[in-house]
Parts: structure tokens; C-alpha cells; sequence
């Protein structure tokens, strides 16, 4: 149980376009998900936290209008990555805590390359 | 003053050793505690959660000390696959805090 997909494991695009990134909780609902990001050798970054029918709250520094964050229903949560530069290359992981528990479930993470 | 502060490492250790890493936390108001492990280039995995009298899983043995406010985890009998980053997780209401990362080599 409290399996998190994402999708796509892994994309390369050009920069200015924009890339959708899902998060999905398989067999549990997930009132609440969050998205990090993580350099290599470096540790996870908060971006947001996305409650389900709500607006995403940001961390400080991040952009709301670059990532945006779609929390439509308790097992689906995206991040949109507008305009991508070759400096948001990153590992992006959603987590999703168990509805009623502190535990966050991740999912196995979407590295992104921007040309 | 971070939230919450591990010893980066690495720790290297040969196989069998045991080994133990602390974390500290600064706010003593924390409610939720967790162990977590990375392995390279993947994302963390729930290695188990901490609770205030201690818990045990098979070699694995994590501790919570509010009074000085940090957690331990203790491998024991360690196996060439325990390699890998260990983040200590500390959460406060819905606000989850991480810390860096100890990273563990364990060799043959």
C-alpha cells in the first residue's frame, strides 16, 4: 500500500516550453501533496505545499507563476514548469501524506532537462 | 539555525559493523518523526517512523530523545544494500522539515 506515481519519470525539452509533471496516489487519498526539488549532491527543497481544492502554498523563493500547481482531486496533484530554462534542470519529487497520518509517500521522482 | 541538522558523513563502515547517526532538531514543538532512505539519483524511502519509546525493525532500531531533542537510528549486522543516503524527517502540523542527508558506504 501507499504507492505515489509520477509521470513522466523523465523529460527533455527545449527551453521556453512548458512541462507538466503528475503525482499520483495509487491506493490511498491524499488530502495533502507536496513538491521538492533536489541538485545533485544536494538535499530536498521544499517548493509547495498542495492541499486538494485549495491553492498551493509556496516556499519562500519560489515562483507561484513559474511552478504551477493543480491540486484537482485527493489522488492527483501536477506541477507545471512554465517557461523552463536550463537552470531549473532538476530532480522534481512529489510526496502525498496518508490521509489521517503524518507519513509522506514519494514518488520516484522526475528529472528534468531543459536544453 | 537549520530546522534540522545531520552529520553529512560519509560513514564508512565494513560489512557487519554497527553504525548510528544522530539528528537533531530545533523546535521542540515537533510532533512527527521519521527516518528515510535515498539512494542515488532515486527518491527517499519510508525506512520507518520514530516514536517516543523507541522502535525496532529487525536490524534497524530508532530512538527519540525530546528532552535533547534528537533522534538516532542504529543499523546493526550492516549488509552491503544499507549503502545510501539516510534524511532525517521531522514534521510540525503540516510543515515538514529535512534534514540533509548522513551518507552511509558500507564496504566489503
Amino acid at each position: 500500500g501507499a504507492v505515489v506515481s509520477q509521470h513522466p519519470s523523465w523529460v527533455i525539452c527545449k527551453s521556453g516550453t512548458s512541462v507538466k509533471i503528475e503525482c499520483r496516489s495509487l491506493d490511498f487519498q491524499a488530502t495533502t501533496m507536496f513538491w521538492y526539488r533536489q541538485f545533485p549532491k544536494q538535499s530536498l527543497m521544499l517548493m509547495a505545499t498542495s492541499n486538494e481544492g485549495s491553492k498551493a502554498t509556496y516556499e519562500q523563493g519560489v515562483e507561484k507563476d513559474k511552478f504551477l500547481i493543480n491540486h484537482a482531486s485527493l489522488t492527483l496533484s501536477t506541477l507545471t514548469v512554465t517557461s523552463a530554462h536550463p537552470e531549473d534542470s532538476s530532480f522534481y519529487i512529489c510526496s502525498a501524506r496518508h490521509r489521517g497520518t503524518d507519513t509522506q509517500y514519494f514518488g520516484p521522482g522526475t528529472r528534468l532537462t531543459v536544453l | 539555525r537549520k530546522e534540522v541538522e545531520q552529520d553529512p558523513g560519509p560513514f564508512n563502515v565494513p560489512e557487519g559493523a554497527t553504525v548510528a547517526f544522530n539528528c537533531t532538531y530545533s523546535n521542540s514543538a515537533s510532533q512527527s518523526f521519521f527516518w528515510y532512505r535515498q539512494d542515488c539519483r532515486k527518491e527517499p524511502k519510508l525506512l520507518m517512523s520514530v516514536y517516543s519509546s523507541g522502535n525496532e525493525d529487525g536490524r534497524f532500531t530508532a530512538q527519540l530523545n525530546r528532552a535533547s531533542q534528537y533522534i538516532s537510528l542504529l543499523i546493526r549486522d550492516s549488509k552491503l544494500s544499507d549503502s545510501a543516503t539516510y534524511l532525517c524527517v521531522v514534521s510540525n502540523f503540516n510543515k515538514f522539515y529535512f534534514g540533509s542527508g548522513t551518507k552511509l558506504n558500507v564496504k566489503p
